[in-house]
């Protein structure tokens, strides 16, 4: 069974460091990775989707990476901003109907 | 630009009631999922849906059941509740294409009593 698992599960920066969240996975047979937003209260935001096929992904101040053999992805986030607080959880699609697993998440905070 | 829709939004339930937590997506996606979230835990799956009429079992479906009679609608429904699922219960869907992301609704949560 696939086990997602990202560590830490919290983190606090100063406004302006670059964030890097770490996910692993322990089945490298995945179709794609996902990357979410979630605010408190809120529902998931999709951030950035990597498939299998690919090493990495970019949107703006967000990348992320995608190492199969290592069963890892890496999102990074440049610049941080306070509006950058939220909990961000990562997601392998485990087969073709698109079923996820999903990680602990890791909580961000920026201080201004 | 609706998305996916979840209703309702907060529901507090007595042990042993029944309800139906209802979602419905406005993007024709064939693929709909139902997750619980509990505190500092991510995402299970409870059970998911590739089509009208076609349903079937997640990581966690005990206590739950679905129907699917439309591609627009997919409501979870609760027997008897307990106290172990209390919890937040988020409806997902997707195109269809395991390449396509899957758009989330705003969750519901529930607390049994």
């Amino acid at each position: 069974k696939q086990e997602v698992t990202q560590i830490p599960a919290a983190l606090s920066v100063p406004e302006g460091e670059n964030l890097v969240l770490n996910c692993s996975f322990t089945d490298s047979a995945i179709y794609n990775l996902q990357w979410f937003r979630q605010d408190p209260g809120k529902g998931l935001t999709s951030l950035l989707l990597i498939q299998s096929s690919q090493r990495e992904q970019t949107s703006g101040r967000l990348n992320a990476s995608l190492d199969k053999s290592s069963g890892r992805s890496t999102l990074y986030i440049a610049a941080s901003q306070p509006g950058d607080s939220a909990t961000y959880l990562c997601a392998a699609v485990t087969d073709s109907w698109g079923k996820f697993q999903f990680g602990a998440g890791t909580q961000v905070v920026v201080t201004p | 630009n609706a998305g996916v829709t979840q209703t309702p939004k907060f529901r507090i339930l007595k042990i042993g009631q029944s309800m139906t937590l209802q979602c419905a997506q406005d993007m024709n996606h064939n693929y709909m999922y139902w997750y619980r979230q509990d505190p500092g835990m991510g995402l299970k799956l409870i059970y998911y849906s590739v089509g009208a009429g076609i349903t079937d079992k997640g990581e966690v479906p005990n206590g739950y059941n679905v129907s699917r009679s439309t591609t627009e609608d997919f409501p979870l429904r609760l027997e008897l509740a307990a106290p172990s699922q209390t919890s937040v219960y988020f409806c997902a869907s997707n195109l269809g294409q395991v390449g396509q992301p899957q758009h989330f609704g705003d969750g519901t949560r529930l607390s049994i009593l």
